[in-house]
This record gives C-alpha cells, structure tokens and sequence, in this order.
C-alpha cells in the first residue's frame, strides 16, 4: 500500500536554527514528489517538485532533495514567518492522485 | 500564475439544507480537479477526483449522492454537500491540475453545519 510519512510531528526552532524535516515515502512508481507550506486556516501553497532521486530545488530558505526512500527539505537560518506545516506528498505510478503525509508544524521563535 | 480561488470563503448553514462550493482556476486551464476536506490537525483527505465533461471519480467511503460535483469547464468546479449535518462541518479544499501533475490549492472553505 502507497504510504507517505513526515517527521516530526513538530519541530520548534530558535530564528537562525537550520533544520530538516524528513519525508519517507513507499509508493509504486514515483511519479512526482511534492512539498506544500500550509497556513492556519488556508489551502496548501505550492513550493517544489521533484521528480527523481539526485534532484535538489532551492528558494530562498528552503532546499528540497529527494533519495529513492525519502525527501528533505532543509531550512537554512529560519525566519519567524516560516512557522507553517508543511506537507508532502507522493503521486504514484498507478493513480494520479497525491497521497500526502500528516504534515510537519514547524514553529519558528525568535 | 496557477491561482486557484474558491467561494464562499466560509459558509455556515442549517442542518438539511444544500451547500454549493465553488473553484475556479482563474490563470490556466485544469484538466483535472480535486477535492479534498481536512479536519483541525490532520492532513488532506481525498474525496473525489473529476475531470472536465465527465462524472467525477469518488474516493471509498465518500457518498457521491451526498458530496455532488459537477465540473463543467476548465476553469469551474462546484461540489455540492446536499442534506447537510453537524458531520458534514469541515475544511474543504480544492486544487486544480495541469498536465504536469503539479496541483495548485484553493484557499479553503470553511463549512459549518448547524
């Protein structure tokens, strides 16, 4: 069965503390491996796609990399306003639907 | 680009009345439109898959007699909750899809059933 898992749950960092945020996934031809920032009480905004292992994109704070196994995405000297969950998820080979993790809450401090 | 609006915005409504909810892609056409509701603290649930022209694709467990959708351009998609309840009260997202399978979200519409 075509599973998405992100962790952790939550994270809380200090402004400037870089971190990851891991999403393993198990799905059936990977089509496409995406990340989402969602705000409190608003849709998913769209922030990369990758599509194979090696794969790296970047804007400003946040790097996304993808393995055969799992994605991160790397948040370089974090800011209060990336305090949001953030979403993964996998479109598999067999279904053109995503399959999404239960989401990161990143909590930035300053 | 990829601007995907929704409307209403927040909608609250009396227990067996009909709720429409409508999603517009507003800067490109969508082949594909889903539709999605998220209760406090979890993630996405997939309720249906609908493509432009044809009868929208339920996903298990999801009532298509309940949860009505019509996609009646490439820019339009209306989902229907008939015959509402407290149950029915959720977040309802949309999003909208080009052929390079990245999906471009709604705002979001707040359903209260009272």
């Amino acid at each position: 069965e075509d599973q998405v898992t992100q962790s952790p749950e939550a994270l809380r960092l200090q402004e400037g503390e870089s971190s990851s945020l891991n999403c393993s996934y198990t799905v059936s031809g990977l089509r496409g491996l995406f990340w989402y920032r969602q705000d409190p009480g608003k849709g998913p905004e769209f922030l990369f796609t990758l599509y194979s292992a090696g794969e790296e994109k970047e804007k400003e704070r946040l790097k996304a990399t993808l393995t055969k196994k799992e994605s991160f995405l790397h948040i370089t000297a974090p800011k209060p306003e990336d305090s949001a969950t953030y979403l993964c998820a996998a479109l598999s080979g067999g279904y053109n639907k995503l399959i999404f993790g239960a989401g990161t809450r990143l909590a930035v401090h300053p | 680009g990829a601007v995907v609006s929704q409307h209403p915005s927040w909608v609250i409504c009396k227990s067996g009345t009909s709720v429409k909810i409508e999603c517009r892609s507003l800067d490109f056409q969508a082949t594909t439109m889903f539709w999605y509701r998220q209760f406090p603290k979890q993630s996405l649930m997939l309720m249906a898959t609908s493509n432009e022209g044809s009868k929208a694709t339920y996903e298990q467990g999801v009532e298509k007699d309940k949860f009505l959708i019509n996609h009646a351009s490439l820019t339009l998609s209306t989902l229907t909750v008939t015959s509402a309840h407290p149950e029915d009260s959720s977040f309802y997202i949309c999003s909208a899809s080009t052929s390079s399978y990245e999906q471009y979200f709604g705002p979001g519409t707040r359903l209260t059933v009272t």
